[in-house]
């Protein structure tokens, strides 16, 4: 497998624009988690899914911010309006958590940038 | 809640010289306790994870640490240390529903030759 897949890598926008940042998660993971990364705050969970239901967004910080899993193989985080102080490393993760094997992976990362 | 502390963001260190990073957490419930590691403009790799039985848990790349109940702690040691272990790494915590991870701040280490 190749492993989370995220889109774009880097993005530029202006304030006000819509943002939207794209992941594909391992094949077979049912757990799903969009993590923001900032100098200030570290990382933060914003929002995770179970079998493409969400089930816990109360770290998404405005209502600007919305994620969907429309299937097994996609996901979306939205931002609209976008600010400059969205700037941040935006991570995807996803696992299939057992027994044996708890661990989460991470794909490489959208960094976004609002000027 | 879960929360973790990581005491020190920077450490400096020569090559081939040991290094430990800290790590204590806090939960009210069983935890399972991550290190990951951060390359420059990377995504997170996973160096070693604590479920349960040994407190002394192995992983790659030379690294150990070792779960220590009494104290919330889950150091991260490494007895020689490369250049190439320059990086930021993270101590994180988690239950069992579903991996949902608590980083902390993050420990930038700096490995000089």
């Amino acid at each position: 497998d190749a492993g989370v897949i995220q889109s774009p890598r880097h993005e530029v926008t202006e304030m006000g624009q819509e943002v939207t940042l794209r992941c594909k998660p391992i094949s077979g993971h049912d757990y799903l988690f969009w993590y923001r990364q900032t100098m200030m705050r570290g990382l933060e969970l914003l929002i995770y899914f179970n079998n493409n239901v969400p089930i816990d967004d109360s770290g998404m910080p405005e209502d600007r911010f919305s994620a969907k899993m429309p299937n097994a193989s996609f996901s979306t985080l939205k931002i609209q309006p976008s600010e400059p102080r969205d700037s941040a490393v935006y991570f995807c993760a996803s696992s299939s958590p057992t027994d044996m094997n708890t661990e989460a992976f991470f794909g490489q990362g959208t960094r976004l940038t609002v000027v | 809640a879960q929360s973790v502390t990581q005491l020190d963001s920077q450490v400096p260190v020569f090559e081939e010289a040991p290094v430990e990073l800290r790590c204590n957490y806090s939960s009210s419930v069983s935890v399972y306790l991550f290190w990951y590691v951060q390359y420059p403009n990377q995504g997170l790799q996973l160096l070693l994870k604590y479920l349960s039985g040994s407190t002394l848990v192995k992983g790659i790349n030379g690294f150990e640490a070792e779960f220590n109940k009494s104290q919330t702690s889950f150091h991260l040691r490494k007895p020689s240390v490369h250049i190439s272990d320059t990086a930021e790494y993270f101590c994180a915590v988690s239950d069992y529903a579903g991996n949902m991870l608590t980083f902390g701040g993050g420990t930038r280490l700096m490995v000089k030759p």
